[in-house]
């Protein structure tokens, strides 16, 4: 299996434009993760499904984020319109409902936002 | 109050000594709980968890729980200057969703 899979691994783009985050979860996880990492806040949830319901969007910051997951193997984070405080590095992140809620880390987004 | 507390470092241990790493939780009923260690540019990636108070061990390394005192440690001996990383520790809530809360991380420095 060749991991959680997200693109694109780095975006630089400007204020105000939609960024658009995709993740590929290993199959078989049913559970998803969208977690966010700065230096100042370190790595937050923000958002959560199993089995592609969307169960816990509490830390999502605010309305100009929005996630999808139309489908087992695919998954979009949508940020419209960006800010430069959105600039952090993304991670997908998925999980088996049975065992251990071991967590396996995709590669990670980086976004600068100018 | 955070709700996984780290204290961020960097913890500078000589090649050769025990690494302590601790972390404490807020949430009481808790029930899982994760280390996690993350190179430089580089995604987490699991080291070891542990459900039940006391120890677990995993070849170098030694995840401790205590549950009444809501803290968690990670052990490491034999460090290697590999081993040089930021340690996340994660907490799962009391119900078995897979949402995993973060602590903002150790940072270890083993020096050769």
């Amino acid at each position: 299996d060749a991991g959680v899979i997200q693109s694109p691994r780095h975006e630089v783009t400007e204020m105000g434009q939609e960024v658009t985050l995709r993740c590929k979860p290993i199959s078989g996880h049913n559970s998803l993760f969208w977690y966010r990492q700065t230096m100042m806040r370190g790595l937050e949830l923000l958002i959560y499904f199993n089995n592609n319901v969307p169960i816990d969007d509490s830390g999502m910051p605010e309305d100009r984020f929005s996630a999808k997951m139309p489908n087992a193997s695919f998954s979009t984070l949508k940020i419209q319109p960006s800010e430069p405080r959105d600039s952090a590095v993304y991670f997908c992140a998925g999980g088996a409902s049975s065992g251990a809620n071991v967590l396996t880390f995709g590669a990670g987004s980086r976004l600068t936002v100018l | 109050q955070k709700e996984v507390e780290q204290n961020s470092g960097p913890l500078s241990v000589p090649e050769g000594a025990i690494a302590s790493l601790n972390c404490t939780y807020s949430d009481r009923g808790s029930q899982s709980f994760f280390w996690y260690r993350q190179y430089s540019g580089k995604s987490p990636e699991l080291i070891m968890f542990i459900y039940s108070n006391g120890d677990k061990e995993d070849g170098r390394f030694t995840a401790q729980l205590n549950k009444a005192s809501q803290y968690v440690s990670l052990l490491i001996r034999d460090s290697q200057p590999s081993d040089s990383a930021t340690y996340l520790c994660a907490v799962g809530g009391a119900s078995n969703t897979g949402k995993l809360i973060f602590g903002q991380g150790t940072t270890l420095q083993v020096k050769p």
